[in-house]
């Protein structure tokens, strides 16, 4: 399995308060991605990664903020947590777009 | 950026092929297919990718006819475990501007 890990794996958090979640890769992968997955709902981007310091945003990028000060972690923000945000999220890494993705293990954030 | 259609859901029974097809009518010169699967609780996985007429491996058959405006993803003989969801993405793999977008993908039921 490609080294992609997700942290924390499990959450609930407060309306209102901050949550960072955390994607690590070891593959020296330049694009990483996170995705927002509710319940039988396909996934949809929220941001991407093409480079350390180079993001942008995806499909559902509002509330959202993200940033890569090196190749192996892509940090995803949620400012200020709301329960529309309650859902499961995803990390992938890939060489470049359109090449073979790898995702992470997911992380479940419950807003109450 | 392509857009894809697929059915949303499909019913089979063990043993039986199972054809999925998806339509990507604005496809590009420069854009690939890519499949991928997503079993409840973990995150997607590649499955195949092609650009014209016919790829294989040891996991399904990729059928793209030579309009490339549809493909087909093929499974022989499926069983249990091969119920998922199976997303068709559409993009040129090495755009930068390809944002690793998924559909709603195709929920595939396989009964006994």
């Amino acid at each position: 399995d490609a080294g992609i890990t997700q942290s924390p794996r499990h959450k609930v958090t407060e309306t209102g308060t901050p949550v960072t979640l955390r994607c690590h890769q070891t593959e020296n992968h330049r694009y990483m991605y996170w995705y927002r997955q509710d319940p039988g709902h396909g996934l949809r981007l929220i941001h991407y990664s093409y480079g350390v310091k180079d993001t942008d945003k995806g499909e559902v990028s509002d509330g959202y903020s993200v940033s890569r000060s090196k190749t192996e972690d892509f940090l995803l923000t949620l400012e200020s947590a709301t329960s529309s945000q309650t859902s499961v999220y995803f990390c992938a890494i890939s060489e470049s777009p359109g090449t073979e993705a790898f995702f992470g293990q997911g992380t479940r954030l419950t807003v109450v | 950026l392509a857009k894809t259609t697929q059915p949303i859901s499909m019913d089979s029974y063990e043993g039986q092929e199972v054809n999925i097809t998806c339509s990507h009518n604005n496809i590009a010169t420069n854009d690939y297919i890519t499949w991928y699967q997503q079993f409840p609780s973990q995150g997607p996985r590649f499955i195949i990718q092609g650009y014209k007429t016919k790829v294989t491996n040891e996991v399904a058959s990729l059928f793209i006819p030579a309009d490339r405006k549809s493909s087909t993803l093929s499974l022989p003989r499926v069983s249990l475990s091969d119920t998922a969801v199976y997303y068709c993405l559409v993009g040129a793999a090495r755009d930068s501007s390809y944002k690793l977008i998924f559909g709603s993908g195709t929920r595939l039921l396989v009964r006994p």
